[in-house]
């Protein structure tokens, strides 16, 4: 059974970096194919997506914040860490973390387990 | 960028009765080299994560009901509840794997 757990700050001030965590069971990283998006959802907006990397450490990010953001893992912790810098208000909203598995190789693909999301309030 | 668009933005249903959400992509996600729409859909209920219901926009996921059903090809996709059920009350989301992923607005399904 696949599972993923966000966490991280509930409040971080603008201009400060966030750090997050996707904590992971279920599957490997180092499994070819396996893939773990970055989601997020402003309060009562729609999804947003914000980055991929898969498990030969290819990185994909979303156009619009690829300045800002900087998605890792830690295939020996299950783990998968997203910074995003420069935090503004705008970017209060729930963070999700989801598995792909796309088995022709590095590519897009739909996300069939997601996380329950952490919340995160960017206010001074 | 594909921008995707929803219709309608929410929608109330009767129990029982056919629900109707319509997803446009600004670009075609067909890709000919496997003739398969790169479209998914999910469900998500207040206070929880989205829920993966359809995917290759006809394929349902483990354990979906099979009164959803999702059609479509392109640019024009449609997914479909056949007799709407309280707890089916969500807000269904389509998305688009062909490129860069992109979501749209989202459609709000109550019951009237």
């Amino acid at each position: 059974q696949i599972t993923l757990k966000e966490s991280g700050p509930t409040l971080v001030k603008p201009t400060q970096t966030l750090t997050l965590t996707c904590t992971f069971s279920g599957f490997s990283l180092s499994t070819s194919g396996v893939g773990v998006h970055w989601i997020r959802q402003p309060p009562g907006k729609a999804l947003e997506w914000l980055a991929l990397i898969y498990w030969n450490d290819d990185k994909r990010y979303s156009p619009s914040l690829k300045s800002r953001l900087t998605i890792t893992k830690d295939t020996s912790k299950n783990q998968v860490v997203l910074t995003m810098t420069n935090m503004d208000p705008v970017d209060t909203a729930t963070y999700y973390c989801a598995h792909q598995y796309q088995p022709a190789g590095p590519y897009y693909y739909y996300m069939d387990v997601w996380g329950k999301g952490t919340t995160v309030t960017v206010s001074s | 960028d594909i921008v995707m668009t929803q219709s309608p933005d929410s929608l109330a249903v009767s129990l029982g009765e056919r629900a109707t959400i319509n997803c446009k992509s600004s670009q075609s996600v067909l890709y000919s080299s496997n003739n398969k729409n790169y479209l998914a859909w999910y469900q998500q209920k207040p206070g929880q994560p989205p829920k993966l219901l359809i995917y290759w926009a006809s394929t349902r996921a483990s354990g979906v009901p099979d009164r959803f059903s999702g059609s479509g090809s392109g640019t024009d996709f449609t997914l479909i509840i056949s007799s709407l059920q309280a707890e089916d009350v969500a807000v269904y989301y389509c998305h688009q794997y062909y490129s860069t992923p992109a979501f749209g607005q989202g459609t709000k399904v109550e019951i009237k």
